[in-house]
């Protein structure tokens, strides 16, 4: 069975500083989904990584993909309070027909101003 | 272009009743999918639709969950007769037919958040 672990669970971090994010998976896959969700919205589609050196770039967020290492990351730079949210990666296993994603449990991103 | 749609937003009902969850979703996406969250754990997947076929019905926890998707348009998930552990965030997404440039990617609704008292 597929598992998707993302850490940390919870970050709080200032303005202006950089941190990563980190997805690794169980199995294999090609292709990972980055989410982002704020309180009692719906799930914001960031990122669609789906080869291995995929590297995808918006604003002061960047996720990268490599599937040998079974390895995602979402990289923050220069954190604004705007970017305050909870963020999911979500993978699909290779052998599944159809995009039954696995999530990651979630990581809570808290910038203090 | 209007997005997945789910009702309610919230319902708040006792243990024994039944619920009924409707998705509306993206104009032209033959794959409709329910998730659910229950506090504090990850969201997983219930069931997909392809167009009006349960293609993939894996998720859904036991007989008491139905899901429904009339004429491959909005689908309906039925909780009956609830229980407390159905409490949960249930999400609806949507996603196209395969085709050139696919990605596969899902665009998900606001979700129908349930509380069983």
């Amino acid at each position: 069975e597929l598992k998707v672990e993302q850490n940390p669970l919870f970050l709080s971090m200032q303005e202006g500083k950089n941190y990563t994010i980190y997805c690794n998976y169980s199995t294999t896959s090609d292709r990972l989904y980055w989410y982002r969700q704020d309180p009692g919205k719906s799930l914001e589609s960031l990122f669609v990584l789906l080869s291995n050196g995929a590297v995808k770039q918006e604003g002061r967020l960047m996720a990268s993909l490599d599937t040998k290492a079974r390895l995602s990351t979402l990289h923050i730079t220069a954190a604004v309070h705007d970017l305050s949210a909870t963020y999911f990666c979500a993978v699909v296993p290779l052998e599944v027909y159809g995009n039954k994603l696995v999530f990651g449990a979630g990581t809570i991103l808290r910038v203090k101003s | 272009e209007a997005g997945v749609t789910q009702f309610p937003s919230h319902s708040v009902i006792e243990k024994g009743q039944t619920v009924t969850l409707r998705c509306d979703p993206i104009s032209g996406h033959d794959n409709l999918y329910w998730y659910r969250r229950v506090m504090g754990k990850e969201i997983k997947f219930l069931l997909h639709f392809v167009k009006e076929s349960k293609q993939d019905e894996s998720g859904m926890p036991n007989n008491r969950f139905l899901a429904e998707r009339t004429g491959g348009t909005y689908s309906t998930l039925k909780v009956q007769p609830a229980e407390l552990e159905d409490s949960g965030v249930y999400f609806c997404a949507s996603s196209q037919p395969p085709s050139g440039g696919w990605t596969g990617e899902l665009f998900f609704g606001e979700g129908s958040r349930l509380t069983v008292l």
